[in-house]
């Protein structure tokens, strides 16, 4: 069964920091890897999607790279700001399933 | 990509009673899945809405509490049944496009409260 571990469970910077959120998977035979941000009591927003056969993929600030063979996701958020304030979840697919991790709640400070 | 709407987008219920959410997707999916986020907790799967037969239900899940219905590769409907406050939750519909055959898609999600 697949396992999907996020650290840290949360964070909080000043504004204008680079800063890098981990997810880890325990079976790297995966399709796809993709991160969402959440906003308190919000549905969920498509940050990027990583196919398997990629490394990385890059949307403005935010940059996610996919290591498939030791099972790591990072995503990075580049010059952070208040806005950036949410929960990040990451989440691992396979066929017919979608496997969360817990989220980091990231809290960016003026 | 897939625009996702549902209702309601919130309500709040006495126990006992039942409330049916609706998801409405703007163009086909070959895949459609209903979640449940408990407060302070992540997205647990409650069963993939299947068109044209029955939803396949995750442990812990049963058709009797949840029952699902998806008449069409555009619409599923998803009711709490009998409802208790440990029913509380944001229920999210969730979709894979036909052309996106492994990006997913959520909608904004129905924020239960039962008293």
């Amino acid at each position: 069964k697949q396992e999907v571990t996020q650290i840290p469970a949360a964070l909080s910077v000043p504004e204008g920091e680079n800063l890098v959120l981990n997810c880890s998977f325990t079976d790297s035979a995966i399709y796809n890897l993709q991160w969402f941000r959440q906003d308190p009591g919000k549905g969920l927003t498509s940050l990027l999607l990583i196919q398997s056969s990629q490394r990385e993929q890059t949307s403005g600030r935010l940059n996610a790279s996919l290591d498939k063979s030791s099972g790591r996701s990072t995503l990075y958020i580049a010059a952070s700001q208040p806005g950036d304030s949410a929960t990040y979840l990451c989440a691992v697919i396979g066929y017919s399933t979608l496997t969360f991790g817990k989220g980091t709640m990231l809290l960016v400070s003026p | 990509s897939a625009v996702i709407s549902q209702k309601p987008s919130r309500d709040i219920c006495q126990r006992g009673t039942s409330l049916t959410i609706q998801c409405q997707v703007d163009s086909q999916v070959t895949m459609m899945f209903w979640y449940r986020q408990q407060p302070g907790q992540s997205l647990t799967l409650i069963a993939t809405a299947n068109q044209g037969s029955e939803a396949t239900y995750e442990s812990g899940f049963v058709i009797d509490k949840f029952p699902i219905s998806r008449p069409n590769l555009t619409f599923s409907t998803l009711t709490v049944s009998n409802m208790s406050p440990e029913d509380s939750s944001i229920y999210l519909c969730s979709v894979r496009p036909l052309t996106d055959a492994y990006e997913q898609y959520f909608g904004p999600g129905t924020r239960l409260t039962v008293t």
